[in-house]
């Protein structure tokens, strides 16, 4: 069954250091999306990206975030200058482009992202 | 701001017992969807509910989604321990253009053998 999966599984990274993380979506998917979950939390809405481009995105995706699908499978997150609080689980998601019908999104196993 | 809230947080029930688990909102959502979560894993799809007042079953597990759209709940029969994990409900409002999931908060249930 296809799966959405994402890379590294766990980053360790210093305050200021930039952190890419990566995904590959479901192969016949259309959107893509971020959430992260910090610990203890419920799982948030960072961004969403459809034909190349940000359709929607959060409080939280400020200027320090950035997404990019530099090919035709990867899709990744870029965080610029990490602070203490962006410690949390990331994770990407994908749904089939279906037209009238509910936009199931399927989760990959996510990124545990530590920033020191 | 859409809000989703679970209850209850925490169930922690006997092998063989019933149990409901509620999501409910003052929004309005396109479709719900419920997942199940491990510690430390991705949240996993168990079943998008789309029309109001459809019921769907998967096994022992029968999710119904409310008349107005605005609630669910997910009924378990005959409980077993596998069943133990984090329940989450999500909606969307795609049918308003939105398509960026909301959650609540969780359902944390633990089935005792």
């Amino acid at each position: 069954e296809p799966e959405v999966t994402q890379t590294p599984s766990h980053q360790v990274t210093q305050m200021g250091q930039e952190v890419i993380l990566r995904c590959v979506p479901i192969s016949n998917h259309l959107y893509f999306y971020w959430y992260r979950q910090i610990l203890g939390q419920k799982v948030e809405f960072l961004v969403s990206f459809y034909n190349n481009e940000i359709s929607e995105k959060s409080e939280i995706f400020d200027d320090q975030f950035s997404v990019e699908r530099p090919d035709g499978s990867n899709f990744t997150l870029k965080i610029r200058s990490t602070k203490l609080e962006d410690s949390a689980m990331y994770f990407c998601a994908s749904s089939e482009w279906s037209a009238g019908s509910s936009y199931e999104q399927y989760f990959g196993p996510g990124t545990r992202l530590t920033v020191t | 701001t859409q809000l989703l809230e679970q209850s209850p947080q925490f169930l922690s029930i006997q092998e063989g017992e019933n149990l409901t688990v509620y999501c409910n909102s003052s929004s309005v959502f396109s479709s719900l969807q419920w997942y199940r979560q491990e510690p430390g894993e991705g949240p996993v799809l168990l079943v998008t509910v789309v029309t109001g007042g459809e019921v769907k079953k998967l096994k022992r597990l029968t999710f119904q989604f409310g008349d107005a759209r605005k609630d669910s709940s997910l009924h378990i029969t005959a409980a077993q321990p596998g069943d133990t994990g984090l329940y989450l409900c999500a909606g969307d409002q795609s049918g308003a253009g939105s398509y960026q999931l909301t959650f609540g908060k969780g359902t944390k249930l633990s089935v005792i053998p």
